[in-house]
């Protein structure tokens, strides 16, 4: 398993301003994911971040608005741009227990933003 | 394209009661199916995978799932809810082939009354 923490937990903040979000794993990962959960909504992939690399990311989401940093194998993190209420959501990072498709994936505890 | 749908927002039962939480998926081949628990203010928990093999899987605190290929579905089940179950859960599906991450199917909050 590993062990994930997300800094801040939660946050309210003004339009437009940006936000940034840390993710922290106590052992190296190769792939990490940032999702977003809406308000009763279910987890949406934002996206895929690998060390060394850009992020991959997912149809509605651009890296303007969410760009993401990898800069080592334990470590990421997630900058919400110019945020609207829209962006009001639950951010959470998650790892893979491995490398095989059949593998699942452990979350951090989530950072709630709250976008006024 | 992989999907999954669970039908029910809500579901409630009395403590000591069983309970079930539907799934059901579509893949192109063959499935990897997870479920996962959301206490409020937390994370996801996994609970437990069905990979291949045994069609009835065991998982953390009880619970259990069962794999239905003709019918396409991974119910979660339990004999004996708990009020501590009570919580959000999700069932999740990736295809074999398929290099996309987790789909995450809409959420299902579990209310067991005391």
């Amino acid at each position: 398993s590993a062990v994930i923490s997300q800094k801040p937990s939660r946050d309210i903040c003004q339009r437009g301003t940006s936000l940034t979000i840390q993710c922290q794993v106590d052992s190296q990962v190769t792939m990490m994911f940032w999702y977003r959960q809406q308000p009763g909504q279910s987890l949406t992939l934002i996206a895929t971040a690998n060390q060394g690399s850009e992020a991959t990311y997912e149809s509605g989401f651009v890296i303007d608005k969410f760009p993401i940093s990898r800069p080592n194998l334990t470590f990421s993190t997630l900058t919400v741009s110019n945020m609207s209420p829209e962006d009001s959501s639950i951010y959470l990072c998650s790892v893979p227990l491995g490398l095989a498709s059949y593998n699942e994936q452990f979350f951090g505890p989530g950072t709630r933003l709250t976008v006024l | 394209a992989q999907s999954v749908a669970q039908p029910e927002d809500q579901v409630k039962v009395a403590e000591g009661n069983p309970l079930t939480v539907k799934c059901t998926y579509s893949v192109s081949g063959n499935p990897y199916l997870f479920w996962y628990v959301q206490y409020p203010n937390r994370g996801l928990q996994f609970l437990l995978k069905y990979i291949t093999g045994d069609n009835l899987v065991k998982g953390s605190y009880g619970f259990e799932a069962e794999f239905n290929k003709s019918q396409t579905s991974f119910h979660l089940k339990k004999p004996s809810a708990l009020v501590s179950d009570s919580a959000l859960y999700f069932c999740a599906v990736r295809d074999e082939g398929s290099a996309r991450q987790l789909t995450f199917g809409s959420g299902t909050q579990l209310t067991v009354l005391p």
